[in-house]
This record gives structure tokens, sequence and C-alpha cells, in this order.
């Protein structure tokens, strides 16, 4: 069993849908959680990122960590057609070395249709 | 401020070639990663360096090795390439937090 599972789609919505990526995983050292959004042929940047569980609002994005059922989501609201991307979730443990090391979700496809 | 670069952007190897793929950073990071990237695998950790003068293994690390040689370039190669190492690979850095930094990816085909 993978650490992190993520539907890797692929998600095709209207122009002004709300959306909701989601990932569960199994490692309760996980630290932060955060979201990678990666355009096509590009490197993934950061979105969000959250270390407790709760929401975390920024502009039309919320991310939600649910630690007790250890699931992650983010939601976009009012989606673009710019917001087309892979979705990426991805959680972080401290090595033995003092390195932030990333686990990540197979990564979600999504499409805004116009 | 150019980030973290990679060399090449694209390579095409034969099966028992070998090759370096090349890395660096310049926003004085203490850790850096080296990821491959498959279709509906996500991205997987190959390996990584916490500081200069450490390196260690990854998800990943089979038919790798890896050098950190200085702060700024970290550099992965593969000593006889196979057809199973075809893949996207990102190199990304960080200031031991929970945010890397990605460079733009070589696409490399082993045929």
């Amino acid at each position: 069993q993978k650490e992190v599972e993520q539907d890797p789609g692929p998600l095709s919505v209207p122009e002004g849908a709300i959306v909701s990526l989601n990932c569960t995983y199994s490692n309760s050292a996980f630290q932060y959680f955060m979201w990678y959004r990666q355009y096509s042929r590009k490197g993934p940047e950061l979105l969000m990122y959250t270390y407790s569980s709760g929401n975390k609002e920024d502009g039309r994005f919320t991310a939600q960590v649910d630690k007790s059922s250890k699931y992650i989501s983010l939601f976009i609201r009012d989606s673009q057609p710019s917001d087309s991307a892979t979705y990426l979730c991805a959680m972080s443990a401290v090595t033995g070395q003092g390195a932030q090391k990333l686990v990540f979700g197979q990564g979600t496809r999504l499409t805004i249709n116009p | 401020n150019a980030g973290v670069t990679q060399t090449p952007k694209f390579q095409v190897l034969k099966t028992g070639q070998s090759m370096t793929l090349q890395c660096a950073q310049d926003m004085n990071h203490n850790s850096m990663y080296w990821y491959r990237q498959d279709p509906g695998m996500g991205l997987r950790l190959i390996y990584y360096s916490a500081s200069e003068g450490t390196t260690d293994k990854g998800e990943v690390p089979n038919g790798y090795n890896v050098s950190r040689l200085n702060k700024r370039e970290f550099s992965l190669r593969l000593e006889s390439a196979a057809p199973s190492q075809t893949s996207v690979y990102f190199c990304a850095s960080s200031h031991s937090s929970y945010e890397q930094y990605f460079g733009p990816g070589t696409r490399l085909t082993v045929t």
C-alpha cells in the first residue's frame, strides 16, 4: 500500500464550478501537508501548505486536513481555465539527517472548460 | 535569480549508455533532491542530500548514483541506462523546510 493515495483523474469541469481534490495517507509521522500545482511541461510549485487539522484559505483555494481520518482535501472555488493543471498532494517527514522528505500522491490532472 | 536549473532539458540514450544529469541552485539552500516522474506514479524520490557532504537513498535509488559537488550543485548519474529509466527527472532544493523549489525537468528516453 502506498503511503499517500490520490485519485489520478483526469477531472474535467466547467468554468465556475467548485473542484474538490482529495488524498489519503497512512503515515502518522507526516508533519506538513501540501498541495503543489504543476503546469504542463513545468516543475511543480507549492500552492498551499498546512500542518494542523482544520481549514486554511487563500483566495479561491481552501486546504483541509483531517488528521484523525488521515485525509486531506483541496477545494477550488469559481474555477478558471488558468487553474487547469496537475495537482499533487505531498506530505513531509523529517529524516534522520534533518531534511524534509516529501512523499507525493500520484497527481490529479484537472481541466477547466470555458 | 535563476532558482533551480537543470541540464540537459532533453536526452535520448541507448540501453547501456551512461550520462550525468546536472542540477544547480542559487538560493543558498542546504537540501537538494532528485525525483523521477512517471505517468500515474507521481513524483518518487531517488536520492537526496540534506547538506553539503551528505547523500542518502530515497524510494527508488537502484540504477542511480549522486554527487553533492558543493552547496550549489547536485548531480545524478546513470551508469548503465535501461528502458525502465525513461522518465522525467526533477531536481529540487529547500532550506530545510517543507517548501521545495523544483527545476524545469529533464526528459530522458532510453531506447
